[in-house]
């Protein structure tokens, strides 16, 4: 199905270990986004790419680590866990210029204990 | 800067009523505004949005009119249904320096009773 996709879907971490959550999209989007849910705080953005080879912080970065080498695919990287970034991360794109709102991956949730 | 403010939830309804969900925003200019859902267990799907003041966004059977004047863009139903039940995130985005960004407010739960 066309839209976009992110691996794993659940995941379990102790804290310091690392991970890379995997976002691809088939759309041909410029745009892709970051964020995090946490209850009661909505959506949060950790990282966004404007296109191919570029990032940008978005409002709660510290501890995450982006990289988009590739137009379709926007990885999002925890270098050392910590139990404060247990959360459900979603990835979302856009094409570039106009208001079409974003196209939503169906989320990670991920534990960090 | 830009801020989007939803009622708190949940919002708890029979089936068959009239639901509204309050949701006003504070920003510059003209934004553009959004009505995102998301059911248990996915992630957040566009419902509805305007982009401009007086616009009204529908689907579904849910509406809402972009007031510039009242700085609101509420959330209704005439009739909800039990499959309604879900989370409601509204939003705006504002064009700044080439991208698209959006702010979200912190999401309003509905529940619907049989």
């Amino acid at each position: 199905n066309a839209g976009v996709t992110q691996t794993p879907k659940f995941r379990v971490l102790k804290t310091g270990q690392s991970m890379t959550l995997l976002c691809a999209q088939d759309m041909n989007h410029e745009y892709m986004y970051w964020y995090r849910q946490d209850p009661g705080m909505g959506l949060r953005l950790i990282h966004y790419s404007v296109g191919e080879g570029t990032t940008a912080k978005g409002e709660v970065p510290d501890g995450y680590n982006v990289s988009r080498l590739k137009k379709q695919n926007f990885l999002l990287g925890l270098e050392s866990a910590a139990p404060s970034q247990t959360s459900v991360y979603f990835c979302a794109s856009t094409p570039a210029g106009a208001n079409y709102g974003y196209t939503f991956g169906s989320g990670t949730r991920l534990t960090v204990v | 800067g830009d801020s989007v403010t939803q009622m708190e939830g949940p919002v708890t309804l029979s089936e068959e009523a009239f639901l509204t969900i309050n949701c006003t925003y504070t920003a510059t200019g003209y934004p553009s505004l959004f009505w995102y859902v998301q059911y248990p267990g996915e992630g957040l799907q566009l419902l509805l949005k305007a982009t401009k003041a007086d616009d009204k966004g529908s689907n579904k059977g849910f509406e809402a009119t972009y007031r510039k004047e009242t700085t609101s863009f509420h959330l209704e139903k005439g009739s909800v249904q039990v499959s309604d039940s879900a989370v409601y995130f509204c939003a705006l985005s504002q064009m700044n320096t080439g991208f698209q960004k959006l702010v979200f407010g912190t999401g309003t739960r509905l529940l619907v009773s049989p």
